[in-house]
C-alpha cells in the first residue's frame, strides 16, 4: 500500500493547517497512522502516535485523527509559529511492512 | 532516558560491504522488535528493515532484499545491519527506531556509496 501527502503547504503564524495522508490500497482504519516532524538538519520526532495520541511534550496545538470515508489520516497544527516550519511525515505498517508518505514540507508565513 | 545511536557509517564504493550498529539504551531491547529505516539526501523516509524481539521474524523492503541483512544481540542491547552489493542509491542517514511507534530516533549515521 502506499500513502499520499501533499508536498507542501503554507499557512501564516496563528492560523490552522491541516496535513492529509491518504492511504491507497486498504483501509486506512485498518492499522494506527504516525506523524513524525523533522526539522532542517534533524531527525524525525514523533509528533503524534496510534492515530490521535501525544507523546509527553507535543503541545496540543498538534492533533491527529482519522476519516474512513476518505481513507485518509490528517494532521492538524493550531495557533502555527515559525518554529513550526519542517517537514511531517505519516507512517502506518500491514503486515511487517512499513509505510512512510513521501512528506509534506508546512512553511509558515 | 531511552536512547538509539547509530554508528559504522562511512565512504564505500559500490560492490562493497559496510555493517552499521545501533545501541540501545534506557530500554530492554529483548522486549521490542525493532526497525532500519534511511533517508537519502534531500528525500522521504524510507523503512527498509524489521526484526522481532528473538529473531524468529525478520522483514525486508524489496529496496536491498538479498543485498542486506539485520540482525540482533539482545545480551549486548545491540542491532545491526549488514550491507553487502552496495549502490549509489544506497547512499543515506540510516536510523534504527523501535516497535511499534517506530520511536525514538538517534541522529543516524550517514553511509555514502561513491567511487
Amino acid at each position: 500500500f502506499t500513502l499520499t501527502q501533499p508536498p507542501s503547504v503554507s499557512e501564516s503564524p496563528g492560523k490552522t493547517v491541516t496535513i492529509s495522508c491518504t492511504r491507497f490500497g486498504g483501509s486506512i482504519a485498518s492499522k494506527f497512522v504516525q506523524w513524525f516532524q523533522q526539522r532542517p538538519g534533524a531527525p524525525p520526532t514523533t509528533l503524534i502516535y496510534e492515530n490521535d495520541q501525544r507523546p509527553s511534550g507535543v503541545p496540543g496545538r498538534f492533533a491527529g485523527s482519522v476519516d474512513s470515508s476518505s481513507n485518509s489520516a490528517s494532521l492538524t497544527i493550531s495557533g502555527l509559529r515559525t518554529e513550526d516550519e519542517a517537514d511531517y511525515y505519516c507512517q502506518s505498517h500491514d503486515n511487517l511492512i512499513q509505510v512512510f508518505g513521501g512528506g509534506t514540507r508546512l512553511t509558515v508565513l | 532516558e531511552v536512547q538509539l545511536e547509530e554508528s559504522g557509517g562511512g565512504l564505500v564504493q559500490p560492490g562493497g560491504s559496510l555493517r552499521l550498529s545501533c545501541a540501545a539504551s534506557g530500554f530492554t531491547l529483548s522486549s521490542y522488535s525493532m526497525h532500519w529505516a534511511r533517508q537519502a539526501p534531500g528525500k522521504g523516509l524510507e523503512w527498509i528493515s524489521y526484526i522481532n524481539p528473538d529473531s524468529s521474524s525478520i522483514n525486508y523492503a524489496d529496496s536491498v532484499k538479498g543485498r542486506f541483512s539485520v540482525s540482533r544481540d539482545n545480551a549486548k542491547n545491540s542491532l545491526y545491519l549488514q550491507m553487502n552489493s552496495l549502490r549509489v542509491e544506497d547512499t543515506a542517514v540510516y536510523y534504527c527506531v523501535r516497535d511499534p511507534w517506530l520511536d525514538p530516533w538517534g541522529q543516524g549515521t550517514l553511509v555514502t556509496v561513491s567511487s
